[in-house]
């Protein structure tokens, strides 16, 4: 699976909007870009995930640039409830193995 | 829909004790995972289940970690003996089969404190 960066922690203003950037810049073509978050003493969580289009569900959308190389998970009004880390994930779905290699995240806070 | 069950939530022990936790994953669920947490970092898969065969133990300390899940439905993770790097929080993950559907549902885990 290919590796990601994420920054180590961001701050956002209740009720503004969270971007979480990802960079992935050594995906292979049938590599998903997979986000889950996990408040804190609770398991992982997941939000969402996409190919090459951007997606949108309840929680979150999620942009990918063109060239696969990057992508962003935008939480529209962040609430303090949103604090966590999240965790960008590539993999392919459906291979042998399902496991999720986690890497050491994006610890959001939001601020009052 | 219930989720992922685990216990106990937290376990203190001295080092060179034995452990287990135990999990019961949501049913229908074929597949299931073990992590570990350290402090600081993001879960690591120890070992995965598919119904009651192993799919992946390739990170499993099998010296003194030992996973089964004999009926295809609950599972437990031991470890013995215990050592002091052990500390850490051991969650619990299942999801369905699906090329389509890679989603992992999560317990809250188990704290262990190894002293």
């Amino acid at each position: 699976d290919a590796k990601t960066t994420q920054p180590p922690s961001m701050d956002c203003a209740e009720g503004r909007a969270a971007n979480l950037p990802c960079n992935h810049s050594t995906i292979s073509g049938n590599e998903y870009v997979y986000w889950y978050r996990q408040i804190h003493s609770q398991g992982p969580q997941y939000i969402i995930h996409g190919l090459k289009n951007n997606e949108t569900n309840e929680m979150a959308s999620l942009i990918i640039t063109e060239d696969r190389k990057s992508s962003t998970l935008i939480l529209p009004h962040a609430t303090l409830r949103d604090t966590a880390v999240y965790y960008c994930i590539v993999r392919v779905p459906g291979a042998g193995s399902y496991q999720l290699t986690f890497g050491k995240g994006t610890k959001l806070s939001v601020i009052p | 829909e219930a989720g992922v069950a685990q216990s106990p939530r937290y376990k203190i022990i001295e080092k060179r004790q034995s452990v287990a936790f135990w999990c019961n994953p949501i049913s229908g669920h074929a597949t299931l995972y073990w992590y570990q947490q350290i402090l600081g970092q993001g879960p690591k898969l120890l070992i995965q289940f598919q119904n009651n065969g192993v799919v992946d133990d390739s990170q499993l300390p099998k010296d003194r970690f030992s996973a089964e899940r004999l009926k295809g439905v609950d599972s437990t993770l031991k470890i013995q003996p215990a050592k002091l790097e052990d500390s850490a929080v051991y969650l619990c993950a299942s999801s369905l089969v699906s090329r389509d559907s890679n989603e992992q549902f999560f317990g809250p885990g188990t704290r262990l404190t190894v002293l």
